[in-house]
């Protein structure tokens, strides 16, 4: 079965510091990533997604992320992170079975992004 | 965008009894629905996916007797815990998707469940 990992439970960081959370994931299979973000009271929202061609994806709040199939990993990077990026950030896979798979989501463990004013 | 409603926001009751939390798509048909578990500084664990009006898919080691899934129709699934005990006071989170294949799926705000 598939597994995700997450390196960091939490990160802090200072406005305007750059980003990067680690995601890697074992299956030799084809897949597809994704990351959520779930802010403070509210439910998780889809960041961005990848599920071919460019390996280097935009997501919405100025958030990238870039697979790297050779290192099974799905960083998630922002340039200058923002107070209001204060948040919970998931990465999650599912495995791509021909489109006979219903896309069942295996999470990682999470990391907590504190952004201090 | 797509909105799902799930409720109630919390639960909190007695050993013994039967809760029932509601999963609602409401802008959109959910083909299938999903129910996931969160325990503290925990990821979402998958329970079981549930496509409208077929019984639900278990993920190994969820009890179906325990956690009964319904999806009578294309916008509402109910995940009922049966005579709750205090091992099963979790966060519960439902999601839905429309269609099939890969596509995103979109979150409810979760239940907190509280079993005293």
């Amino acid at each position: 079965a598939q597994s995700v990992s997450q390196h960091n439970h939490h990160v802090i960081l200072s406005e305007a510091a750059s980003l990067e959370l680690g995601c890697n994931y074992s299956y030799g299979g084809t897949v597809n990533l994704f990351w959520y973000v779930q802010y403070p009271g509210q439910h998780l929202q889809l960041l961005l997604k990848y599920f071919s061609g460019d390996p280097l994806v935009k997501g919405i709040k100025g958030f990238e992320a870039e697979f790297i199939k050779s290192k099974f990993s799905f960083n998630l990077r922002k340039p200058s992170v923002q107070w209001s990026d204060t948040a919970e950030y998931f990465c999650a896979v599912t495995i791509d079975a021909g489109g006979t798979s219903y896309g069942k989501l295996t999470f990682g463990q999470g990391t907590i992004l504190t952004v201090h004013p | 965008g797509a909105v799902v409603s799930q409720h109630p926001s919390r639960v909190i009751c007695k050993s013994g009894t039967s809760v029932k939390i509601e999963c609602r798509s409401l802008d959109f048909q959910a083909t299938t629905m999903f129910w996931y578990r969160q325990f503290p500084k925990q990821s979402l664990m998958l329970m079981a996916t549930s496509n409208e009006g077929s019984k639900a898919t278990y993920e190994q080691g969820v009890e179906k007797d325990k956690f009964l899934i319904n999806h009578a129709s294309l916008t509402l699934s109910t995940l009922t815990v049966t005579s709750a005990h205090p091992e099963d006071s979790s966060f519960y989170i439902c999601s839905a998707r429309a269609g099939t294949g890969v596509q995103p799926q979109h979150f409810g705000d979760g239940t907190r469940l509280s079993i005293l």
